[in-house]
């Protein structure tokens, strides 16, 4: 059974600072992983997808990296702002034989709660 | 593009009533849909995987006979929970994807809908 988790569970930083969040898994066998972010209430929003054979993706201020063998991905944040206070996801895709409705299981982690202070 | 319209955001609805949520892919065929249910501070959990024209597939410990899932077209879902009771109140989001069983794409999710059961 894949487990997924996200340390930490919450990250209080001052504006401008770099951040890392974490994300482990325990079944390196992945088809992908994406990051995603949730405002409070409302549903996900997709911000990189990295595919098993990719090492890291980026966007603007972004950075997903994968090292699927060790089970571990990171998401580093470039000079972060107050606006990019909201709860991290990540979620590990999986191939599975025999699976009803779809072969591909997503499976997400707690999430890290990031709060920007200005 | 790829936006997913979830309606209501929020119901609140008396023990024993039902309650329809609707899933709508915007602007891209949905060849697959899936439904989650998130409790407070946990991690999203997969209900259910239904693809256009098929019976949804469930997954284990979630009763098919009281969350009903129809995905008549490309483009909507619907999840209905009959004879709501307290237990269920719960934040359900539905995610979108154009290729069947999701694959190796990003999966695009709604804003969510806020059940409370009194």
């Amino acid at each position: 059974k894949q487990e997924v988790t996200q340390i930490p569970a919450a990250l209080s930083v001052p504006e401008g600072e770099n951040l890392v969040l974490n994300c482990s898994f325990t079944d390196s066998a992945i088809y992908n992983l994406q990051w995603f972010r949730q405002d409070p209430g409302k549903g996900l929003t997709s911000l990189l997808l990295i595919q098993s054979s990719q090492r890291e993706q980026t966007s603007g201020r972004l950075n997903a990296s994968l090292d699927k063998s060790s089970g571990r991905s990171t998401l580093y944040i470039a000079a972060s702002q107050p606006g990019d206070s909201a709860t991290y996801l990540c979620a590990v895709r999986r191939y599975l034989e025999n699976s009803g409705g779809s072969n591909y299981k997503l499976t997400f982690g707690k999430g890290t709660l990031l709060t920007v202070n200005p | 593009g790829a936006v997913v319209s979830q309606h209501p955001s929020w119901v609140i609805c008396k023990s024993g009533t039902s309650v329809k949520i609707e899933c709508r892919s915007l602007d891209f065929q949905a060849t697959t849909m899936f439904w989650y249910r998130q409790f407070p501070k946990q991690s999203l959990m997969l209900m259910a995987t239904s693809n256009e024209g098929s019976k949804a597939t469930y997954e284990q410990g979630v009763e098919k006979d009281k969350f009903l899932i129809n995905h008549a077209s490309l483009t909507l879902s619907t999840l209905t929970v009959t004879s709501a009771h307290p237990e269920d109140s719960s934040f359900y989001i539905c995610s979108a994807s154009r290729r069947a069983g999701g694959g190796n794409s990003p999966l695009h999710f709604g804003n969510g809908t806020r059940l409370t059961v009194t």
